[in-house]
Formats: structure tokens, C-alpha cells, sequence
């Protein structure tokens, strides 16, 4: 069974331009997350999705963030206009059920620098 | 709100010595417990979890951690590493009444020396 893959691994980009991350989570999930963790700082959630529906988006910096779940599959997080304090590393976790004690399962992360 | 506190950022082990990470939690009510591991290049992954019952917990690959209600800690151990243990390491925590969302540690960085 496909584990979370992220996609791109690792980005570049230069600050103002706009970075779209990916996440296809374990098929069957209908719980996906994203978290950020900013250099030498903690794993910080962003937010969650229960399908294609946002149940949580308390952890989004500002309105520069924009999640997407169009039809309850993959994910996509766009940074637009991008700073340099996004830099960090995003990841995304999904999970079949949802509650306290529900296991979340990680991708490697997307590894985003701005310069 | 809870937060997670890890006292060691990098620590430098040799092979076959005993490990033991420090991770407290600040919350007052109940709480679930992980430890999460991502070894280089791979996705984070569980090595144990703790809910509720015996305290002693058994993970993957020879890790163990005891939550001592007492000291809000749930130390993370492994009597004897090795070189693949090498890896960064971070404790994250749930609230039981709370929500999904994962509370996490600053992580700490093993590094094992042959």
C-alpha cells in the first residue's frame, strides 16, 4: 500500500513568487493535515480536511496560504505571494479516522526555500 | 492549550550505548501520547504511542518510553543503539478531549558513531 507522498521534495523559489505543494494521501483516507516546521522550530499544524471539507484551519499563517481538496483526493497548499518566513519544511499527514487517539501517517515533507 | 518540550537537540551516541530522550508535556488534563521518527530522506513515521493502561510502552525496533503522569514525561528509551538509528526523533502529544490535531516537540537529532 502507497504510503502520504508529497510532492515537490524540495523548492526553491525566489520571495513574491508562488509555490503549490502537493499531498496524495494513503487511498481511503478521508483525514488529511498539514503541518509546517520552521527551521529549528517546532512541527506547527496548519490544517486539517475531513474530505474535501476544511474542519480545522486554525493553524494557517495568513491569507497568503491557500488549501485545496477539490473532490476529497489529493491536496494541494499554494503560497502566493511567497516571504522568506516560509521558509521550512511542510509536511502532510492523513489518517482514516478522526479523534485524539486516530494514528496520523506522514509524508517525507516538502522542503521549501525562499531566497 | 498543551505544549511539548525536548530538552536535547542533538545527541551524539556511540553504537551499543544506551539512549534515553527526554519529552515533557504541559497540559492539564489527559493526554495522548507519540513518539515520531524520520530517519534521512524518509517520511515521519510512529515508533510507539500511549493512550491509556500500562505506562511502559513497546515500539518498533527496540524502542520503549514510560509515561510518568507525576513528571508530565514520556522519556523515550532503547537500551542499546545502533548506527540506523540515526535519525531525528520528535514527541507529540493530543489532548483526549481535545481535537486531532498533533502538539510537537522541537525534535532531537541522534547521531550514532560506529
Amino acid at each position: 500500500e502507497a504510503g502520504v507522498t508529497q510532492f515537490p521534495s524540495h523548492s526553491v523559489i525566489e520571495k513574491g513568487q508562488t509555490v503549490t505543494l502537493r499531498c496524495d494521501p494513503i487511498s481511503g483516507h478521508d483525514n488529511l493535515y498539514w503541518y509546517r516546521r520552521v527551521m529549528g522550530k517546532e512541527i506547527k499544524f496548519l490544517l486539517h480536511f475531513v474530505k474535501e471539507s476544511k474542519q480545522d484551519e486554525s493553524g494557517m499563517p495568513n491569507n497568503r496560504f491557500l488549501a485545496e481538496r477539490t473532490g476529497g483526493t489529493y491536496s494541494t497548499l499554494k503560497v502566493q505571494p511567497a516571504e522568506l518566513e516560509d521558509s521550512g519544511v511542510y509536511f502532510c499527514a492523513s489518517s482514516q479516522e478522526v479523534g485524539p487517539r486516530d494514528i496520523q501517517y506522514f509524508g517525507a515533507g516538502t522542503r521549501l526555500s525562499v531566497l | 492549550a498543551q505544549s511539548v518540550s525536548q530538552h536535547n537537540h542533538h545527541v551524539i551516541l556511540s553504537e551499543a550505548a544506551s539512549l534515553e530522550l527526554g519529552c515533557n508535556y504541559s497540559y492539564g488534563g489527559t493526554v495522548n501520547l507519540f513518539w515520531y521518527v524520520q530517519y534521512p530522506g524518509q517520511h515521519l513515521q510512529l515508533l510507539l504511542k500511549y493512550f491509556s493502561g500500562d505506562p511502559l510502552v513497546k515500539g518498533i525496533k527496540g524502542f520503549e518510553a514510560e509515561f510518568i503522569k507525576s513528571k508530565f514525561s514520556f522519556n523515550l528509551r532503547k537500551p542499546s543503539v545502533q548506527w540506523s538509528d540515526t535519525a531525528e526523533y520528535f514527541c507529540a502529544v493530543t489532548a483526549n478531549f481535545g481535537n486531532e490535531k498533533l502538539t510537537f516537540g522541537t525534535g532531537t537529532r541522534l547521531t550514532i558513531i560506529p
